[in-house]
C-alpha cells in the first residue's frame, strides 16, 4: 500500500511551457485534492474532486486544470507556466469528506517542487 | 469567512523545553480541528485531531484541547526533542472535504 504518490519530485520549467503533475492513490479514496504551498504560507486549495468524473475549483484555480478519469489518478495540468506558479504542490486524498465524518484525515503525497524561470 | 490563525514562527527551543504553538479559528458551527506536521522534505501528516468541544487530541507526546469558548486549539508538548523539528499546521475542515490551513509554524529544536 503506497498511499499517495506524486511525480516528478522536482521540475524546472521555462515561462510558457506546460506540464502535468501526476498524483495516484491506492487507497480507493473518493476525494482527492491539489494544494500549493508557498514559503511561509499555509496550503491553498487549487482543485478538488469528489469522485471520478467530478472536479471543482478551490481557492486558487487560475492557471491550472485537472481531470479525474479514474478513482486512482488526479493529474494537475499547467498550460502556460508563469513565475507565480513556482511553489511546492501537494496532492491529498480522503475516504469521505472531513466535514461530514467529523474526523477523517487527508493523506498527503510527498510533494512536487516546481520552479518556473 | 472561515479562517485559521497560528502564531508566527520560527520557534527555536532547546531540547526538553516546553512547547506551545497557538491556534485560533473562526468558523460556523462546531467543526473538527486538526494539527498536521511536515518534516523536512516530506508531505504533511496528521499529528492529532479533536472532533468536538473539550476533546483532547494527543499523539507522540503532543496534546491539544478543543476550547469552544476561546475558539482555540493550542498545541503543546512537555519536553521537545530534536526530532520534533518540523513545520506544524493547524487545520479546519470545511464542506466537501476541504481543509483550511493556518500559515504554519516552524519549530527548530537545538540539542
Amino acid at each position: 500500500n503506497a498511499g499517495v504518490t506524486q511525480t516528478p519530485k522536482f521540475r524546472i520549467l521555462k515561462i510558457g511551457q506546460s506540464m502535468t503533475l501526476q498524483c495516484t492513490q491506492d487507497m480507493n479514496h473518493n476525494y482527492m485534492y491539489w494544494y500549493r504551498q508557498d514559503p511561509g504560507m499555509g496550503l491553498k486549495l487549487i482543485y478538488y474532486s469528489v469522485g471520478a468524473g467530478i472536479t471543482d475549483k478551490g481557492e486558487v484555480p487560475n492557471g491550472y486544470n485537472v481531470s479525474r478519469s479514474t478513482t486512482e489518478d488526479f493529474p494537475l495540468r499547467l498550460e502556460l507556466a508563469a513565475p507565480s506558479q513556482t511553489s511546492v504542490y501537494f496532492c491529498a486524498s480522503s475516504l469521505v469528506p472531513l466535514r461530514d465524518s467529523k474526523g477523517e484525515t487527508q493523506y498527503f503525497g510527498p510533494g512536487t517542487r516546481l520552479l518556473v524561470l | 469567512g472561515d479562517s485559521v490563525t497560528q502564531m508566527e514562527g520560527p520557534v527555536t527551543l532547546s531540547e526538553e523545553a516546553f512547547l506551545t504553538i497557538n491556534c485560533t479559528y473562526t468558523a460556523t458551527g462546531y467543526p473538527s480541528l486538526f494539527w498536521y506536521v511536515q518534516y523536512p522534505g516530506e508531505g504533511l501528516q496528521l499529528l492529532l485531531k479533536a472532533t468536538k468541544a473539550d476533546d483532547k487530541g494527543s499523539n507522540k507526546g503532543f496534546e491539544a484541547t478543543y476550547r469552544k469558548e476561546t475558539t482555540s486549539f493550542h498545541l503543546e508538548k512537555g519536553s521537545v526533542q530534536v526530532s520534533d523539528s518540523a513545520v506544524y499546521f493547524c487545520a479546519l475542515p470545511r464542506e466537501g472535504g476541504k481543509l483550511i490551513f493556518g500559515q504554519g509554524t516552524t519549530l527548530q529544536v537545538k540539542p
